[in-house]
């Protein structure tokens, strides 16, 4: 079974501040894992994904994450925090049952930007 | 817009009432899913299509909880006899394998059962 803990339920930053997101998995095999991010009233969107390729993966709006098997982490992170970026954040792992991929989500970390 | 679409957006019910919620996929999707999220938490898997078969059910998914795929376009989520636990944000992703798999989501159905 495959499992993802998200270490912050909160976290608050300054816009223009770096921006780190942690997330801890847990797989008995080599995993994919997502970050997801949710704005309130709006459906989930997918930042970025890992499959095993390179490890430091690139995503959308700037947010990019680090896999990071001895640590079995794969945190997000952004340079500069900007005032959209304000949302719930999800750690997500894939796990593979049957031929779908089931997603295993975290429990959120909400990121609160403040001028 | 082609992304996944949801309806009703929110829906209000009575407790022991039945729903029924539709998702349409992005069009070329063949795989759909259906998860829950209740408030605070991260959304939890309910059950998986690939095509018209349901493939997956998890153990969240009770003997009142049906869906359905009927050719392999649209689902359909029916509830029956409402609880109020049963109150949650009902989601809808789709994906393509070939594509690379990545889920796509709806915005969501917002069950209030009261």
């Amino acid at each position: 079974a495959q499992s993802v803990t998200q270490l912050d339920s909160h976290v608050s930053v300054s816009e223009g501040t770096p921006v780190l997101l942690r997330c801890n998995y847990s797989s008995s095999y080599s995993p994919s894992l997502f970050w997801y991010v949710q704005h309130p009233n709006k459906g989930l969107q997918l930042l970025l994904k890992y499959t095993s390729a390179a490890t430091l993966v690139k995503g959308i709006n700037g947010f990019e994450a680090e896999f990071k098997k001895s640590e079995t982490s794969f945190h997000l992170t952004k340079p500069s925090a900007h005032m959209s970026d304000a949302a719930e954040y999800f750690c997500v792992v894939s796990g593979v049952t049957g031929t779908a991929s089931k997603l295993t989500f975290g429990t959120g970390t909400r990121l609160q930007v403040t001028l | 817009d082609t992304g996944v679409s949801q309806n009703p957006r929110h829906k209000i019910t009575k407790r022991g009432q039945n729903v029924t919620f539709r998702c349409d996929p992005i069009s070329e999707h063949n795989r759909l899913y259906w998860y829950r999220q209740t408030l605070g938490q991260g959304p939890e898997f309910l059950t998986y299509f690939q095509n018209e078969a349901q493939l997956e059910k998890s153990r969240l998914l009770s003997d009142r909880f049906s869906a359905e795929r009927p050719k392999g376009s649209f689902s359909t989520l029916e509830i029956q006899r409402t609880e109020q636990g049963d109150s949650a944000m009902y989601l809808c992703a789709s994906s393509f394998p070939i594509l690379g798999d990545e889920q796509y989501f709806g915005p969501g159905t917002r069950l209030t059962v009261t």
